[in-house]
């Protein structure tokens, strides 16, 4: 079956940076989503990875590694209104069904 | 910007009353989803479509069903409401050409007495 798996909570300071990682066991692969949801919101995209390596875009950056079924979110300098729920979510087919995972939820404090 | 747009916020059912979610999308998308999402876990896709009229399975179809007569709409139904399907029902859609971002309705909180 599909298993991806994420950490459930994370509290961090502003200013900090915190990682978010997501390991996944699917059959075939074709690419991982981060999504962020606000409480009460839908999910909005952040990042897309289909290739090995590093994606940044501004303050946030997403790494995957295939090979060992792995993908982090790194979210830097961290503001009060980054706390949210991060959805990691994997795609294996071509019509971009995605598979998530339940969700990090990040608490960022003063 | 693409808006996906769900009929209802909140909806509040009794059990074994026949419940129609409506989702609307303006971007001309090819795909769009049904997923519920409940607390420790995560979103699950119950039918997607890829077309007029076509619709696929997702990983917990039971107890639903979907219709897609416009390629800008795309209901979800659940024939006689249980109270095992109160959840957050989230609406997708994407382009279709490949794996790509969706774009997703600000969901509809249905709650079965």
């Amino acid at each position: 079956g599909q298993n991806i798996d994420q950490p459930t909570e994370m509290t961090a300071t502003e200013g900090a940076i915190v990682q978010i990682n997501c390991t996944y066991q699917t059959s075939g692969f074709n690419g991982l989503f981060w999504y962020q949801q606000h409480a009460g919101e839908a999910p909005t995209f952040l990042s897309y990875n289909v290739l090995d390596g590093l994606e940044e875009k501004g303050r946030f950056s997403s790494f995957l590694s295939r090979s060992k079924g792995y993908s982090y979110l790194l979210l830097k300098e961290l503001q009060m209104k980054d706390s949210a729920s991060y959805l990691c979510a994997v795609t294996t087919d071509s019509w971009g069904k995605l598979q998530f995972g339940a969700g990090t939820q990040v608490v960022v404090t003063p | 910007d693409v808006k996906v747009t769900q009929s209802s916020r909140y909806l509040v059912k009794r059990t074994g009353e026949k419940v129609f979610l409506e989702c609307v999308q303006d971007m001309d998308h090819e795909n769009m989803f049904w997923y519920r999402q409940d607390p420790g876990l995560g979103l699950r896709l119950i039918y997607f479509s890829y077309d007029v009229k076509m619709k696929e399975k997702g990983d917990i179809p039971e107890g639903y069903s979907v219709s897609r007569e416009k390629k800008e709409r795309f209901s979800l139904i659940l024939e006689s409401a249980s109270t095992n399907q109160t959840s957050m029902y989230l609406c997708a859609s994407s382009l279709g050409t490949g794996p790509e971002k969706l774009f997703f309705g600000s969901g509809t909180q249905l709650s079965v007495l």
